[in-house]
């Protein structure tokens, strides 16, 4: 059974770097049929696709965010994770880990981890 | 970016009665491969988003069979053949046929 458990601070101050890991069990990260995605979701809205990688190194990130965002994979702690930097308030959000088949929904979710960005 | 609209936003329903949902995108989502990348979530309380739908109409592993999906272009229902107690929640659609993959505002489906 495959799953994804996201990490990392759960309260970052607003300019800085929000940092989070998703570690990946049941599933090695160089499986050729999967892309690794975040999404988040701001308390009590709706999702937000931030972006994806696949274990390659190749990426597809929301060009709303793009500028802000660094999707990477270390393959050999089957991990991969998302860096968003100058943060603000409206980045507090709960943030999902999961694997997803390129051009299909993720089958497959971490629980989610709330960041919150607050001085 | 495609804009997707979904109705009702609340859908209050009787144990055991069907429900529908409906998506709407502002662009076609048939994709140049002749695919159409729609996909319905369910996401109960305090959970993570649970995949149902995959293009259009097919059931992920391990989804009821009173789940069915179906449409074409730019419109696209969700129905429950029979509502049972576990699925309140909020329900999406998204799409990847065109980057940037976005989603509906979701539509929560609660028991009368």
């Amino acid at each position: 059974q495959v799953q994804l458990q996201e990490s990392g601070p759960g309260l970052v101050k607003p300019s800085e770097t929000l940092s989070l890991t998703c570690t990946v069990s049941g599933d090695s990260i160089n499986n050729s049929g999967y892309y690794w995605g975040w999404i988040r979701q701001p308390p009590g809205k709706g999702l937000e696709w931030i972006g994806s990688i696949y274990y390659s190194g190749s990426t597809y990130y929301n060009p709303s965010l793009k500028s802000r965002v660094t999707i990477s994979v270390n393959t050999s702690k089957n991990q991969f994770s998302l860096n968003l930097n100058s943060v603000a308030a409206a980045d507090t959000a709960v943030y999902y880990c999961a694997r997803h088949a390129f051009r299909f929904a993720p089958g497959y979710w971490g629980q989610g981890t709330l960041v919150t960005v607050s001085s | 970016d495609i804009v997707m609209t979904q109705t009702p936003l609340s859908s209050p329903v009787t144990l055991g009665q069907p429900a529908s949902i409906s998506c709407r995108s502002s662009q076609s989502l048939v994709h140049s491969d002749g695919n159409t990348y729609l996909s319905w979530l369910q996401q109960r309380p305090g959970q993570p988003p649970r995949l149902l739908i995959y293009k259009v109409s097919n059931r992920f592993s391990g989804v009821p069979e009173r789940f069915s999906g179906s449409g074409a272009g730019t419109d696209f229902t969700l129905k429950i053949s029979r509502v049972e107690a576990e699925d309140v929640g909020v329900y999406y659609c998204t799409q990847a046929t065109q980057f940037p993959w976005t989603f509906g505002q979701g539509t929560k489906v609660e028991i009368k």
